[in-house]
């Protein structure tokens, strides 16, 4: 069966501070992968969306930048932290040609 | 582009009412998923409509695809307070592979 992990699952950071968030998903190959935020009480904002090894696209231009360096990872990094990129981020996948998104727990992110 | 638009924004209704979320798009849709988020939690696929007119249901969960593939609706019938969170409707991805999430519709429960 096929799994998918985000760690970590909180984390708090001053202003300024870099960020990485990881996502992995087990069990299946080539996945279609995706990093989401959620501000609080709000909807699903998709950031970045991957359909292979170092191929990425970014939906929002703003400081958080994505990779893919393996097949079923998928990185979610900033240089430097704002206020507003607090938030619940959701790592993604799903199979090629079917559309079913399988979300993992999520990380949530606190900049102060 | 395609959009998806989901209404209401906020439901609050009695435990044991019944409840209501509607989802519309401007385009025809190949199929329309629905997905639910515990508060604190993560969405989770509910159901996949496929064919046009469709209705699907699990225990006091009813979904409903249009006739004419461009709106669905989710309807639960007397309310549990396990029912609370966020319903999402969700577009299939055009060429682009994005899929298309409504707003969501947050339930809240009043005991």
């Amino acid at each position: 069966s096929q799994t998918i992990h985000q760690w970590p699952a909180t984390l708090v950071q001053p202003v300024g501070s870099p960020l990485s968030l990881e996502c992995t998903v087990e069990g299946t190959s080539n996945p279609n992968l995706y990093w989401y935020r959620q501000a609080a009480g709000r909807g699903l904002q998709l950031l970045f969306y991957s359909i292979g090894i170092d191929q990425i696209s970014s939906e929002v231009p703003q400081n958080l930048s994505a990779s893919r360096p393996q097949d079923r990872q998928f990185i979610l990094s900033s240089k430097k932290l704002l206020l507003s990129d607090s938030g619940f981020y959701l790592c993604a996948w799903n199979r090629l040609l079917t559309d079913t998104q399988y979300f993992g727990p999520g990380t949530r992110l606190t900049v102060l | 582009g395609q959009q998806v638009m989901q209404i209401p924004q906020y439901q609050h209704v009695q435990e044991g009412e019944d409840f209501t979320t509607y989802c519309n798009s401007s385009t025809t849709l190949s199929n329309i998923q629905w997905y639910k988020q515990r508060p604190g939690g993560h969405p989770v696929f509910l159901i996949q409509l496929v064919k046009s007119g469709e209705v699907k249901k699990q225990k006091r969960l009813t979904f409903q695809f249009g006739e004419a593939k461009k709106n669905s609706s989710l309807h639960i019938t007397a309310t549990q307070t396990t029912d609370v969170g966020t319903y999402f409707c969700a577009g299939p991805p055009g060429r682009d592979d994005k899929i298309i999430f409504g707003k969501g519709t947050r339930l809240h429960i009043l005991p």
